[in-house]
């Protein structure tokens, strides 16, 4: 079945660390995309790839870093430097054109202490 | 910038009620309206989408119209049962701005027996 895989589903990480998420994608989409999700709250953008070795920042970029080496993944690593990383990650991607919708992972909720 | 303005929840209904969720935007160019809905813990999943003015989506008895003349894109069911409970995030996307949604804040929905 064609799909966004996010792992893990939760993860755990103590303040100043580090972490990468994982999301792959087998929908052969050129476009990726990586939100957060704050309680309550809508989803705003961190990152986006439009094409392999290529991204862009989105509204909330600092903190973050990706890399996008191969057309099926996108992780995303949230540093020591990103003052709130506790939070609902969910990865996206979409086909290029118009009118196209994003098809979303199940997201990675992570919790630093 | 581009912009999505959705009632705020929660919404409680009752079985059967009838259900509507207003959402506006403002955006530069022409865009594309979806919404998509949040179950808990999940990622999002489309429930519908239009690309054009006058436009209908429709999915699962949940329907929206693209009225460019009040840039308005509000969902509307008929009927709701207890498994409409979810979160419904009202979103718009530009071609010329590779495609990335910009999202409404989300409107709870909670639906009694």
């Amino acid at each position: 079945d064609g799909g966004i895989t996010q792992s893990p589903k939760y993860l755990f990480r103590k303040e100043g660390q580090n972490v990468t998420l994982s999301c792959e994608q087998n929908l052969n989409h050129d476009a990726m995309y990586w939100y957060r999700q704050d309680p309550g709250q809508g989803l705003r953008l961190i990152y986006y790839s439009q094409i392999v070795n290529d991204f862009q920042k989105g509204d909330i970029a600092e903190g973050y870093s990706v890399s996008r080496e191969k057309k099926e993944s996108f992780p995303l690593t949230v540093t020591s430097a990103q003052k709130n990383p506790t939070a609902f990650y969910l990865c996206a991607s979409s086909q290029q054109g118009t009118s196209t919708e994003a098809f979303f992972g199940q997201g990675t909720r992570l919790t630093v202490v | 910038g581009d912009s999505v303005t959705q009632m705020e929840g929660p919404v409680t209904l009752s079985e059967e009620a009838f259900l509507t969720i207003n959402c506006t935007y403002t955006a530069t160019g022409y865009p594309s309206l979806f919404w998509y809905v949040q179950y808990p813990g999940e990622g999002l999943q489309l429930l519908l989408k239009a690309t054009k003015a006058d436009d209908k989506g429709s999915n699962k008895g949940f329907e929206a119209t693209y009225r460019k003349e009040t840039t308005s894109f509000h969902l509307e069911k008929g009927s709701v049962q207890v498994s409409d409970s979810a979160v419904y995030f009202c979103a718009l996307s530009l071609a010329a701005a590779g495609n990335k949604l910009t999202f409404g804040g989300g409107t709870r929905v909670l639906v009694k027996p």
